[in-house]
C-alpha cells in the first residue's frame, strides 16, 4: 500500500503558484520523498526528491516540514502543460521500489 | 536527461496469444527495471522488478508464468503477455533504475496492450 495522502485534485490558474500537499506521517529516517507527475497516457515524468531538506530545481521546489511527516510541492509559475496527475511516493531502503498513490489530479486553469 | 524506451507503443492482439514488450535504458546501464500496469483512470500498480542476470522479482497477486520477464543485458527488460486474454488489456510502462543518478528511476512511454 502507499505510504502517502493526497488530495485527488486540486485546480490552479495559469501563471500562479500550483501547492500540492503531501501527507506521510509513517515515513522513516531513511526513506526519501519523491515527486512524479503523469501527463495523460504517457509515463511518469521524475520532478525532484529530498530527504529532510528542501529542495529546488529548474521545475519545481520540495518542501519537507521539520518533522517530515508532511511535504508540499511547489510548481512556481503553472502553465496549461503542468496539467498532470502528481504523486508523492516514499521510498528508500534496498529494493527502491515504487508504490503509487491515487495521486493529485492538477488542472491549470486558463 | 536518461531516457528509456518502450517498443511497440501500442499493440493489439488475439486472446490466446503471446505479446513481447521491451524496455531499454538508451543512455544509461539498469542493473535494475521495474514493470508496472495501468488500467484506465487508476494509478500504476507495480508487477515485478526485474534485475539482470537474475529472476525476477514478482509482486504478490502478480501470476510469474504468466507475465515473464526477462533481463539479459543492462540495458534490455522484456515482458512476455502469455497465452494473453482480454482482462489482460491495459497500459504497461517500465522503468529504469540508474545507479549513476541516486538510483533515480526513469520511465519509459509506456506500451498500451488491446486483448481482443
Amino acid at each position: 500500500d502507499a505510504k502517502t495522502t493526497q488530495p485527488p485534485s486540486m485546480d490552479c490558474a495559469e501563471g500562479r503558484a500550483a501547492n500540492l500537499p503531501c501527507n506521510h506521517s509513517t515515513i522513516s529516517g531513511n526513506e526519501y520523498v519523491y515527486w512524479y507527475r503523469q501527463i495523460h497516457s504517457q509515463g511518469p515524468q521524475y520532478i525532484i526528491h529530498g530527504l529532510k531538506n528542501n529542495e529546488t530545481n529548474e521545475m519545481a521546489s520540495l518542501i519537507i516540514t521539520e518533522d517530515r511527516k508532511s511535504s508540499t510541492l511547489i510548481l512556481p509559475h503553472a502553465t496549461l502543460r503542468d496539467t498532470a496527475v502528481y504523486y508523492c511516493i516514499v521510498t528508500g531502503g534496498a529494493t527502491n521500489k515504487l508504490i503509487f498513490g491515487t495521486g493529485t489530479l492538477l488542472a491549470v486553469q486558463p | 536527461g536518461a531516457v528509456v524506451s518502450q517498443h511497440p507503443s501500442w499493440v493489439i492482439c488475439k486472446s490466446g496469444t503471446s505479446v513481447k514488450i521491451e524496455c531499454r535504458s538508451l543512455d544509461f546501464q539498469a542493473t535494475t527495471m521495474f514493470w508496472y500496469r495501468q488500467f484506465p483512470k487508476q494509478s500504476l500498480m507495480l508487477m515485478a522488478t526485474s534485475n539482470e542476470g537474475s529472476k525476477a522479482t514478482y509482486e504478490q497477486g502478480v501470476e510469474k508464468d504468466k507475465f515473464l520477464i526477462n533481463h539479459a543485458s543492462l540495458t534490455l527488460s522484456t515482458l512476455t503477455v502469455t497465452s494473453a486474454h482480454p482482462e489482460d488489456s491495459s497500459f504497461y510502462i517500465c522503468s529504469a533504475m540508474d545507479t549513476q543518478s541516486y538510483n533515480e528511476q526513469f520511465f519509459g512511454p509506456g506500451t498500451r496492450l488491446t486483448v481482443l
